[in-house]
């Protein structure tokens, strides 16, 4: 099994809908971390989450970490058809602080102007 | 140089052969992975290095597969008699040095074994 489940899959929303992407870990998180892919191109990184509970937010695209639960969710308001593409989350999962990240399977989002 | 660079950015090659990915990290960054992205799938971790230390070779597929890092700058990725199953894009990252620090990814090189 994966032990970085990211749900859903995939997403289709209309143009300026709000959507939540969940990324579940099955053990001790360390860092999580939000990168978005288009096709063909290399990760760009939106945020880094280290504490429990803590929130950062870049223009309309919001991360969450929840210790406890060994979850982060990724929340767009208004989304918008440049929201587009494959969201990574990625974590250091009890290697040690090594900064070895595993990587969820992606979810992969349209945007329907 | 301002970003991480990866080079080829497509390679097609024959079943057999040998190929050689480079990676040129961010000047100053002591850390670089190694990825492996096939179809459809998530990121798989390949290697790492950290400074001068032994690199992290836990998610090397198999012994085709090797790679080094030069005056702990420059990485070149090599798999040997390659096979169609080793079709996949392989993106390289580095940091400023392990830990909770953001890794900057590559474009990444689009390998296509026919």
């Amino acid at each position: 099994s994966q032990e970085l489940e990211q749900s859903p899959q995939s997403l289709i929303v209309q143009e300026g809908k709000n959507l939540t992407i969940n990324c579940t870990s099955s053990k001790t998180l360390y860092g999580l971390y939000w990168y978005k892919q288009k096709y063909g191109e290399g990760l760009i990184f939106l945020m880094m989450l280290q504490k429990g509970g803590e929130e950062k937010s870049h223009e309309k695209i919001t991360a969450k970490l929840d210790e406890k639960k060994q979850q982060s969710s990724l929340h767009i308001t208004a989304s918008q058809p440049s929201h587009a593409g494959i969201y990574l989350c990625g974590a250091d999962i009890g290697s040690g602080n090594t900064g070895k990240l595993i990587f969820g399977q992606g979810t992969t989002l349209q945007v329907k102007p | 140089g301002a970003g991480v660079s990866q080079s080829p950015s497509n390679k097609v090659t024959e079943k057999g052969k040998d190929v050689e990915l480079r990676c040129d990290p961010i000047s100053g960054h002591t850390a670089l992975y190694w990825y492996r992205q096939s179809l459809g799938q998530g990121l798989e971790f390949l290697i790492y290095f950290q400074g001068n230390s032994a690199p992290d070779k836990s998610g090397l597929p198999s012994d085709r597969f090797s790679a080094e890092r030069t005056g702990g700058s420059v990485s070149t990725l090599t798999i040997q008699r390659t096979q169609q199953e080793d079709s996949a894009v392989y993106l390289c990252a580095s940091s400023l040095r392990t830990g909770n620090y953001g890794y900057t990814f590559g474009s990444g090189t689009r390998l296509t074994v026919v």
